[in-house]
Parts: structure tokens; C-alpha cells; sequence
């Protein structure tokens, strides 16, 4: 059982370019979390997600930010026209069905750099 | 809303030396409690959790906390450390019943092992 999948790793954008950010749960986990650590902080929220439902989103930026979980395939954080500001790694965690927030299992992160 | 605070940004400790992570948090409802591990450009890794229960809580690599509902902490111990556990701690809080926000993070605790 392979775990939460990130890719890709490292991924480096131009400012005003776009950033695509995708996230395989583990097999079985329906639950999705988007987390942006930035330099010397810890994770913060970003985007809950089920299959093809954003649950909350309170934690993303109005503008630019888009997250979904397709029925199919896995789940994209998507930074649209990216600023110097949106460098920091991504993390993406997993969860099974019915036990919300009592364990989330994270991928390796993407880090990104805007040059 | 929860919140979490590491009092400390960075710790060194002389290897077999035993050593205390503190964490402090403050919600109004009940939580759930967890310590991860993150290695340098790595995902975090679950170390333990408390959700009901004994208040001391034993998980992987010889690491324990004790949960203090009183003063509100989830301090992370361990007797004897060794130079592979430097790395970056992350004390999070996360609310049972489901709230959608998942996991709230302190900063994080660097763990800096001394020969």
C-alpha cells in the first residue's frame, strides 16, 4: 500500500506562470488535505477535500488558489499568475473515511520556487 | 478555534541525553493531540497521538508525551536521544466530531543533536 503520492517534488514557475500541484491518497482514503508550510513556519491550512466536494476552504487565498478532487484520479492544487510570495512546500495528507482528524497521513511535499 | 504553541524554535541536546519538547495549546472543545516528525526535506511523519484514554501516550522511535488537560500541554519526551532524531517537531491539534479544518500546527521545534 503505497502512500500519499506527491508530485512533482520540486517544481520551479516563472512569476505569472501556473503551478499544478497533484496529490494521491493512500488506497482507500476519501479525505484530502492541502497544507503550505512557509520557511521557518509550520503547516497551515489550505483546502479540505472529499471526492469531487471542497468541504473547507477557509484556509486558501480568494484569489488565484484552486483546488479539486476528481472522482477519478488524483487531487490538484492549482496557483494560478504565481508571485515570489507563493514559494513554500505544499503537503498534501490523506485520511480514511470516518475518522476525520483523529489521523492524516502526509505526502513528501512539493516545494516550490518562484523565480 | 485552536491554536498551538511550541515555546521553543530550537533545541540542542547532547546525544543520550534525554530531552522535552513543549507544547501548549487552547480550545474551547475537547481535542485531539498529535507530535510529528519532519527530516529535512521530507514529509512529516505521525509519531504518536492522544484521543481518549491513558494520558501518557508511547510512540514510535522510544518517544512518548503526556497529555495535561489542566495546563493544557502535550509535552514530548524522550530518555536518551540519538543523533538520526535531529529533525523538525510539529506538536497539532485537531477538533473530534469532524471540524473541517483539519490539523492546527504549532512552529515547529528544531531538535539539534550534539555529539
Amino acid at each position: 500500500n503505497a502512500g500519499v503520492m506527491q508530485n512533482p517534488r520540486h517544481l520551479v514557475r516563472r512569476r505569472g506562470q501556473e503551478a499544478r500541484l497533484r496529490c494521491s491518497p493512500m488506497k482507500g482514503h476519501s479525505h484530502v488535505y492541502w497544507y503550505r508550510q512557509l520557511p521557518e513556519e509550520g503547516l497551515k491550512f489550505m483546502v479540505y477535500l472529499q471526492k469531487e466536494n471542497i468541504i473547507d476552504e477557509s484556509g486558501m487565498p480568494k484569489e488565484r488558489f484552486s483546488a479539486e478532487f476528481p472522482k477519478e484520479g488524483p487531487s490538484i492544487l492549482r496557483i494560478q499568475q504565481v508571485v515570489r510570495g507563493d514559494s513554500a512546500a505544499y503537503f498534501c495528507a490523506s485520511s480514511p473515511p470516518g475518522v476525520m482528524n483523529t489521523e492524516a497521513f502526509f505526502g513528501q511535499g512539493t516545494r516550490l520556487t518562484v523565480v | 478555534a485552536q491554536s498551538v504553541t511550541q515555546l521553543d524554535s530550537q533545541v540542542p541536546v547532547f546525544e543520550e541525553a534525554p530531552v522535552e519538547l513543549r507544547c501548549n495549546y487552547s480550545s474551547s472543545v475537547s481535542v485531539y493531540l498529535f507530535w510529528y516528525v519532519q527530516y529535512p526535506n521530507q514529509g512529516l511523519q505521525l509519531l504518536l497521538k492522544y484521543l481518549s484514554g491513558s494520558t501518557l501516550v508511547k510512540g514510535i522511535n522510544g518517544f512518548e508525551a503526556e497529555f495535561n488537560k489542566s495546563q493544557t500541554s502535550f509535552h514530548l519526551r524522550k530518555p536518551s536521544v540519538h543523533i538520526s532524531d535531529t529533525a523538525e517537531y510539529f506538536c497539532a491539534v485537531s477538533e473530534p466530531g469532524g471540524g473541517a479544518d483539519g490539523l492546527t500546527f504549532g512552529k515547529g521545534t528544531h531538535l539539534i543533536i550534539q555529539p
